[in-house]
């Protein structure tokens, strides 16, 4: 079953403006990933925060965790044309597979 | 580029056809992973191998036949399939075992049409 939803499911921006997703979760996780897909590839690898994180930067790239609220977020600051893809929250518990989220479908006109 | 090579990118194929979908990794990576893509959906896990062995098979048809013939190559054999199996079929390896919940690495995918 699929445990992390996603919020916004689609998020149109201006370029240079931030862009935010929101997932949210129904069990204990061990850690949180973030991923990105561009139209018809693969997925990209983008971040991963553990349980006892709270906030975690990987350059223009800001995740939050709350656990108490059992959600993340991912915050693209100054957002570029090729940040437009797909972004997916996955979800890892302790004797279980990633579970994917919906996704958010981002598209950043230039 | 992607350090997880799948061919072949797109496949067409009918519903009496015999197809085989690959994938290659050379990291060293232990666990290797079938997912099936629809559009505007997110990866669905298909089958797990962890050391060359399966380890996780989530309901799959019998119509797909997974095969590990070693810790690089992971194959999906597919037969008689029908349109719905139509799909973006992504492999991915990670460094852990997959209970691990260690980071994924996706190839390309191959894009399967069945008609």
């Amino acid at each position: 079953s699929q445990q992390g939803e996603e919020d916004p499911q689609a998020l149109s921006i201006q370029e240079g403006e931030n862009a935010t997703m929101n997932c949210s979760y129904k069990t204990s996780i061990n850690n949180l990933q973030w991923y990105r897909q561009n139209s018809g590839r693969g997925l990209v690898h983008l971040i991963l925060i553990r349980s006892n994180e709270r906030e975690k930067h990987s350059g223009r790239l800001r995740v939050t965790l709350d656990t108490s609220k059992k959600s993340s977020s991912l915050l693209i600051t100054a957002s570029r044309a090729a940040d437009t893809a797909s972004y997916f929250c996955a979800t890892g518990n302790a004797g279980n597979m990633l579970t994917f989220g919906g996704g958010t479908r981002l598209m950043v006109k230039p | 580029d992607t350090e997880v090579t799948q061919t072949p990118k797109h496949l067409v194929m009918g519903m009496t056809n015999k197809k085989s979908l690959k994938c290659e990794q050379h990291m060293g990576h232990r666990a290797m992973y079938w997912y099936k893509q629809k559009a505007k959906k997110p990866p669905e896990l298909m089958f797990v191998y962890s050391y060359e062995k399966l380890s996780i098979n989530e309901s799959v048809p019998s119509r797909f036949s997974p095969e590990c013939p070693n810790s690089s190559l992971l194959n999906l054999h597919l037969h008689a399939l029908q349109p719905e199996d139509s799909a973006l079929y992504l492999c991915a390896s990670s460094r852990g075992e997959g209970r691990t919940n260690s980071p994924l690495h996706f190839g390309n995918g191959t894009r399967l049409t069945v008609t």
